[in-house]
């Protein structure tokens, strides 16, 4: 079983419409949770992180955790054009009690269709 | 705050060589992060640097080696190059504390011929 499992997609969502990015992770001890935004070409941007059960929303974007099934998840309110990229879905993996390992998902890829 | 800095940001070597890429993290971050990102094994984990210690380390063979500076600048080396060894190297800041954020940099793409 792979430590963090995305759906690679792609998904393909009309301009406007929310995009459901999910995610589940295998260690139980994890604390941390991120997802990243990664356009063809650049390296990979930090858009939202999540570190308790329940939601966080930053503008159109709404972070979801849930320790108990082990799953993660990002909604992306009226998406745009320019919401096309590949999402990673990426959990710190703590080490020895202290240090930072991120494990990422395979991503998926998100395409939204004017 | 300025960003995430990486030299160079593209490089050819040959296989046999070695290389030495550079990140600098943003500033009063004092742990750095390096990751390979290949297509078919997507981005993983090299090792993790704080306070000039190597903090973690990932799967990879011993040819990949970093170090940091006393200003929190890190280097990695890749010695004895192979063709698997062509891909995108990130380097990744962070305060410090286990868990934080890590903001990454624009990446070394590495091309091994």
């Amino acid at each position: 079983q792979k430590e963090v499992e995305q759906n690679s997609g792609p998904l393909s969502v009309p301009e406007g419409a929310i995009a459901s990015l999910n995610c589940t992770y295998s260690d139980r001890g994890s604390q941390s949770f991120f997802w990243y935004r990664q356009y063809s070409g650049k390296s990979p941007e930090l858009i939202m992180s999540i570190y308790s059960n329940g939601d966080k929303e930053d503008g159109r974007f709404t972070a979801q955790l849930n320790k108990a099934s082990q799953y993660v998840s990002l909604l992306i309110r009226d998406s745009q054009p320019s919401d096309s990229a590949t999402y990673l879905c990426a959990v710190n993996i703590l080490l020895a009690q202290y240090g930072n390992k991120l494990v990422f998902g395979a991503g998926t890829i998100l395409r939204v269709k004017s | 705050k300025a960003g995430v800095t990486q030299t160079p940001r593209y490089l050819i070597k040959t296989r046999g060589q070695q290389v030495t890429l550079s990140c600098s993290p943003i500033s009063g971050h004092r742990s750095v992060s390096w990751y390979q990102q290949t297509p078919g094994q997507g981005l993983q984990f090299l090792f993790e640097y704080f306070s000039e210690t190597q903090r973690n380390k990932g799967n990879f063979p011993g040819r990949f080696s970093g170090r940091q500076f006393s200003n929190s600048r890190s280097e990695m080396n890749v010695s004895t190059l192979e063709l698997g060894d062509s891909a995108l190297y990130l380097c990744a800041s962070s305060p410090g504390q286990a868990g934080y954020e890590q903001y990454f940099g624009p990446g070394t793409r590495l091309t091994v011929t």
